[in-house]
């Protein structure tokens, strides 16, 4: 039990609609980052958030947006949704933003858009 | 900028067998290195780290996995696999700072009764 949750589960989107997905980090950690995992490939680096700050991004257009709240749990909004966009969103949590902390990944929330 | 291989994106082994998983990193600083399992539907549990300590890690499962600094890997074995191994095995990379992990593309293992 890594103690990540994600909300929702499942989401079903048209294109050009906005959704937003939601993460509770592990008890203790401070740091979140966000993961696209498109079907058959690895997970890509969205960003990050740590103390409510984002610490880093990856290649996602503006689009892609997140925040993070005091109690760090944590949101991740994508506007104008592409096909493209279907993919699984994994959540993860750290205790600090060294680089050898393990980060301890929720379930995900697999999102269609069609 | 940080990036990671995995050669073979399947690979099949027959139960009791030894599983091995490629993982070459690139990397001008060694880096933190990281080897993750997700089964179906599922998200990503870590099996092992290498942080500097040590070359040789063992994980959870009976995985361990050697850091060759000279050959760039962090290969993945086990000596003998079971049918609960069965699953997507990812390799990752982190910084020295930062805490920001890249992925390999995956390696799915496939073990044969």
């Amino acid at each position: 039990e890594t103690g990540v949750t994600q909300s929702p589960t499942h989401l079903i989107k048209t294109r050009g609609q906005q959704v937003t997905l939601r993460c509770s980090s592990q008890s203790g950690h401070n740091t979140v980052s966000w993961y696209q995992q498109a079907l058959g490939q690895g997970p890509q680096f969205i960003f990050q958030y740590y103390r409510e700050e984002e610490n880093g991004r990856g290649n996602f257009p503006p689009r892609f947006s997140g925040l993070q709240f005091p109690n760090y749990s944590s949101e991740l909004n994508v506007n104008a949704l592409e096909l493209d966009d279907s993919a699984l969103y994994l959540c993860a949590s750290s205790s600090n933003l060294a680089g050898q902390e393990t980060q301890y990944f929720g379930p995900g929330t697999r999102l269609l858009v069609l | 900028a940080q990036s990671v291989t995995q050669l073979g994106s399947h690979v099949s082994v027959s139960e009791g067998a030894l599983v091995l998983l490629r993982c070459n990193y690139s990397s001008s600083v060694p880096p933190y290195l990281f080897w993750y399992v997700q089964y179906p539907n599922q998200g990503l549990q870590l099996l092992l780290k290498y942080t500097s300590a040590a070359t040789l890690v063992k994980g959870i499962n009976g995985f361990e996995a050697e850091f060759k600094k000279s050959e760039t890997s962090f290969h993945l074995t086990k000596p003998s696999a079971h049918m609960s191994d069965a699953a997507e095995y990812f390799c990752a990379v982190s910084p020295l700072t930062g805490n920001q992990f890249y992925f390999g593309t995956g390696t799915s293992l496939t073990v044969i009764p």
